[in-house]
């Protein structure tokens, strides 16, 4: 176990929707980053959260967003979801700077129908 | 990094045998590289990494050696058990401002025969 925590495990919207996924990061670790992972791919960066601001997005539309609270836990928002957004969610804690090894979530498996 | 190539896509073994995943990577700036295990309905776990100023590491019975002038990377699991199927994932890191910003390969699925 890594300890760090996804909510929902599993979520189901209708295109159009918006969508609020959760984390909460591995005691100790200050950084969360986001990624995308669509069936038999690797995950894709979506952006990454440190000191609560963005600190880094990957080639992702700004419909993309998150927030990063004072307790290091962190949200992905997407709006305006497409059916091209049905992916695991994965999000990853890690502590900022040369050694942060990054310590991943279960996942959270959206589906938009 | 930039872009992360993995091979083998699919990697069938018997039980006891060795499994050698390889990747290569583009961007010149990348020194960390971790390996990750992903099993059915979990998120990916680290299961070993390298730093850009070490050669090769192990652990038990996996290694990962780096040819940083090459630009690729290795991870070696010996005397292989059914336990190990899973699929692996390697990735890199450019560092500096980019810390704990991965770029993962496309992943290789091992299967390992009783």
């Amino acid at each position: 176990e890594t300890g760090v925590t996804q909510s929902p495990t599993h979520l189901i919207k209708t295109r159009g929707q918006q969508v609020t996924l959760r984390c909460s990061s591995q005691s100790g670790h200050n950084t969360v980053s986001w990624y995308q992972q669509a069936l038999g791919q690797g995950p894709q960066f979506i952006f990454q959260y440190y000191r609560e601001e963005e600190n880094g997005r990957g080639n992702f539309p700004p419909r993309f967003s998150g927030l990063q609270f004072p307790n290091y836990s962190s949200e992905l928002n997407v709006n305006a979801l497409e059916l091209d957004d049905s992916a695991l969610y994965l999000c990853a804690s890690s502590l900022q700077g040369e050694g942060g090894e990054a310590f991943f979530g279960q996942g959270t498996r959206l589906t938009v129908v | 990094g930039e872009n992360v190539e993995q091979h083998p896509s699919t990697l069938s073994v018997q039980e006891g045998d060795s499994a050698v995943i390889k990747c290569t990577y583009s961007d010149s700036a990348s020194n960390y590289f971790p390996w990750y295990k992903q099993e059915l309905g979990k998120g990916p776990q680290l299961i070993i990494d390298i730093r850009s100023n070490v050669g090769e590491k192990k652990d038990q019975r996996i290694a990962v050696t780096l040819n940083k002038t090459a630009k690729h990377f290795s991870l070696h699991i010996t005397e292989t058990q059914p336990e190990d199927s899973a699929v692996y994932f390697c990735a890199d890191d450019a560092g500096g401002t980019s810390y704990g910003k991965l770029t993962f390969g496309q992943g290789t699925i091992l299967t390992v025969h009783p």
